[in-house]
C-alpha cells in the first residue's frame, strides 16, 4: 500500500515570496491533516479537512495560509507571503477515520517538505 | 500552554537493557494516546497506542502504561536495539467539535549504543 506523498522535498525562498506544497494522502482516506513542525518542537496542526470540507481551521494563520483538498483526494496549502518564522517542515498526515468516531485513530505521515525562508 | 509535554530532550540507553520515554498530560478531555517515532528526514511512524479506559498495552517489544490519576504515560522498550535510535513523540486525542485532534509533546531524542 502507498503511502502519503508529499512534494516537494525541501524549498527555499525569500521572505514574501509565496510557496505551495502538495500532498496526496492514503487511498480512502477520509480525512487529511497539515502540520508545521518547528525544529525541536512537535507537530502542529494547521487545518483538517474530511473528504474535502474543513473540519479544523483554528490555528490556522489565515492571513497567510490557505489550503484546499481537490475532490476529497489531495490537498495544497499555500504560504503568501512568507516570512522568517515560516520555515519549518510541513507534514501531510491522513486517516481513516469520520468526524465524531469514538477511541483513537492512527494518522498516517507522509515525509513532510522542509521550507527554508531566508 | 503545553498541553502534552515530554520533559527529557534526550535519552541514551545500552543495547539489550530497557528504554523508558516518559510523557505527561494536563488535559483531561484527553481520551486517546499514541506514540510516534521519527527518524530523520521521515515522517513520524506510529507506533503503540493506549484507550484511557486500559493501563497498558504491549506490542513486541513495546509496552505503554498509563496513570490516568497522575496524568503521566510512559512507553517502554524493551530489549532496546540500536535501530530503535529516532525521536519519539508521544500524541493524545480528543474529540473537537465533530473531529478528533492529536495534540504532540515536543519529542525525546533516543539513542541506543551498541
Amino acid at each position: 500500500e502507498a503511502g502519503v506523498a508529499q512534494s516537494p522535498r525541501y524549498k527555499i525562498i525569500e521572505k514574501r515570496q509565496s510557496v505551495a506544497f502538495w500532498c496526496n494522502p492514503i487511498s480512502g482516506h477520509a480525512t487529511l491533516y497539515w502540520y508545521q513542525q518547528i525544529l525541536g518542537q512537535g507537530p502542529k496542526l494547521l487545518i483538517q479537512f474530511q473528504n474535502n470540507g474543513v473540519v479544523d481551521d483554528s490555528q490556522l494563520p489565515k492571513d497567510r495560509f490557505s489550503a484546499e483538498r481537490l475532490k476529497g483526494v489531495d490537498s495544497t496549502l499555500k504560504i503568501q507571503p512568507a516570512k522568517l518564522e515560516d520555515s519549518a517542515v510541513y507534514l501531510c498526515a491522513s486517516s481513516l477515520s469520520r468526524p465524531g468516531l469514538a477511541g483513537g485513530e492512527t494518522q498516517y505521515f507522509g515525509p513532510g517538505t522542509r521550507l527554508l525562508v531566508l | 500552554d503545553q498541553q502534552v509535554k515530554q520533559n527529557s530532550p534526550s535519552l541514551s540507553v545500552q543495547e539489550g537493557r530497557i528504554s523508558i520515554l516518559n510523557c505527561d498530560y494536563t488535559n483531561s478531555m484527553f481520551d486517546y494516546f499514541l506514540w510516534y517515532k521519527k527518524y530523520p528526514a521521515e515522517g513520524p511512524t506510529f507506533l503503540i497506542s493506549i484507550s484511557s479506559i486500559k493501563d497498558k498495552n504491549e506490542d513486541g517489544r513495546f509496552t505503554v502504561f498509563l496513570n490516568k490519576s497522575a496524568k503521566h504515560l510512559s512507553l517502554h522498550i524493551v530489549p532496546s536495539q540500536p535501530g530503535d535510535s529516532a525521536v519519539y513523540f508521544c500524541a493524545a486525542s480528543a474529540p473537537s467539535g465533530s473531529a478528533r485532534q492529536l495534540t504532540f509533546g515536543s519529542g525525546t531524542q533516543l539513542t541506543v549504543l551498541p
